[in-house]
């Protein structure tokens, strides 16, 4: 079945780095653009930006423009998402999620602290 | 930058029908789809394309977008619907959601 594994839980100092993984599997991985959608405790849900998984090209939001890179590694069927400088305001649940007209599958979410 | 606004909470009696209100600028000129998330949960697509059900979703969940406001609709409201409903949107390459509604059955 189509499922999204994301990495475990992250515990990091603020200025730090954090780096989340996405594992795809039941589809093809090139076929459909990846989101990454944040939610604070609490708060609503927030979107980051987008992948193409087939051309490696990316959208961000104004936002976190120059702050967050997504990748992805073909070979594994795996996008990632690395934010940095990390403040005590990105604490919060970190989800990919698969494009198809509407974000259809999500993954289970990472929870990012940033704690001093 | 483009905005949805929607209600903060919804509540309902078992059996009567829910909406939820999603309002932003010619919002019918774009595609609106719809979020259920429960609490500790990921969010799962209910409406995508203004009106369209995903395979699995029941048939009590409807949709429709017109003018500056997209609404979801759930006849029939169920207990196991209470969870927090996004909207969601495109924007100039840029995906934006609403700030959810709270539906409570009573």
């Amino acid at each position: 079945q189509v499922q999204l594994v994301q990495s475990g839980a992250e515990v990091k100092k603020p200025g730090a780095s954090v780096k989340v993984s996405c594992k795809a599997s039941g589809y093809t991985f090139t076929d459909y653009y990846m989101h990454w959608v944040r939610q604070a405790p609490g708060q609503g849900l927030e979107w980051m930006g987008r992948i193409n998984p087939n051309s490696g090209g990316t959208n961000y939001a104004q936002k976190f423009q120059g702050r967050v890179t997504m990748t992805r590694d073909t070979s594994i069927t795996t996008a990632y998402m690395e934010l940095s400088r990390l403040r005590s305001d990105d604490t919060a649940v970190y989800h990919c999620a698969r494009d198809t007209d509407g974000m259809d599958v999500w993954g289970q979410g990472t929870t990012v602290t940033v704690s001093s | 930058s483009y905005e949805l606004t929607q209600p903060p909470s919804v509540s309902v009696s078992p059996g009567q029908t829910a909406s939820f209100t999603c309002s932003g600028d010619k919002l019918g000129d774009k595609y609106a789809s719809w979020y259920q998330q429960k609490p500790g949960q990921s969010p799962v697509l209910v409406i995508y394309q203004d009106n369209k059900r995903p395979s699995g979703i029941p048939e009590r969940f409807s949709g429709s977008n017109s003018g500056n406001t997209a609404t979801l609709t759930i006849s029939g409201t169920q207990a196991m619907d209470e969870a927090d409903y996004y909207c969601q949107a495109w924007d100039s390459s840029t995906v934006v959601f609403g700030g959810g509604t709270k539906l409570t059955v009573l």
